[in-house]
């Protein structure tokens, strides 16, 4: 069945470094593929996605870009803040799949003034 | 108002007790989820709901009993819980997930803790 394989946090990070989540998937076919956000004391919410290999999805200065090659989406931030601390979701779900999305483990990002 | 409502936000019960969590949303959508989220595991999918319908059953045992009367509004009926049972039960909705669109937006979860 599909997967999806997140690098195990916590990430530890000073405020404007440079951020690298890893994110690799298993599926048949081409799904679609999420980061979602989870703030503490709150639910998940929708980050960015790419639908189609070679895509770049992006909001709030983050990007993915959607490998098929390496099957990856791995997600960057040129300079984090403290806000951003959170646990970051990677997900995907296969075409026609209507909303199955399957998640990661989380990573739990840390960022100190 | 938030989008999606869920409550209680914590609950402790003993694994002889009923209890309910209930979820309500207020974005219009037509199709709401159940999650689980455990300490160190992915997120499961464990119910979906399309138009007050559901349309996905994830293997999840008995003891756990949805409900949806309408588009707005989903519970999860509990009763003789394990401990494993303990978790964060996530609520979601969205549109019509044939649109497959991957998004969905969730509640901020009810902490089940089963003694």
């Amino acid at each position: 069945g599909d997967s999806v394989t997140q690098m195990e946090g916590p990430v530890t990070l000073s405020e404007e470094a440079f951020l690298t989540i890893n994110c690799t998937y298993t599926a048949t076919g081409y799904p679609s593929l999420f980061w979602y956000v989870q703030y503490p004391g709150e639910g998940l919410q929708l980050l960015l996605k790419a639908t189609k290999a070679d895509d770049k999805g992006s909001n709030k200065g983050f990007e993915a870009t959607y490998r098929k090659e390496t099957t990856s989406f791995h997600l960057e931030k040129g300079s984090v803040q403290v806000s951003d601390s959170a646990v970051y979701f990677c997900a995907l779900t296969p075409a026609e799949a209507g909303n199955m999305l399957t998640f990661g483990g989380g990573t739990r990002l840390m960022v100190k003034p | 108002e938030t989008g999606v409502t869920q409550t209680p936000r914590h609950l402790v019960m003993g694994m002889t007790n009923k209890k309910s969590l209930k979820c309500e949303q207020h974005l219009g959508h037509n199709a709401m989820y159940w999650y689980k989220q455990s300490a160190k595991k992915p997120l499961e999918l464990m119910f979906v709901y399309n138009f007050k319908e559901q349309t996905e059953n994830n293997s999840v045992p008995s003891r756990f009993s949805p409900e949806c009367p309408n588009s707005s509004h989903l519970f999860l009926h509990l009763h003789t819980l394990q401990p494993e049972d303990s978790a964060l039960y996530l609520c979601a909705s969205s549109h019509r997930p044939e649109l497959n669109t991957g998004e969905l937006f969730f509640g901020e979860g009810s902490r089940l803790t089963v003694l």
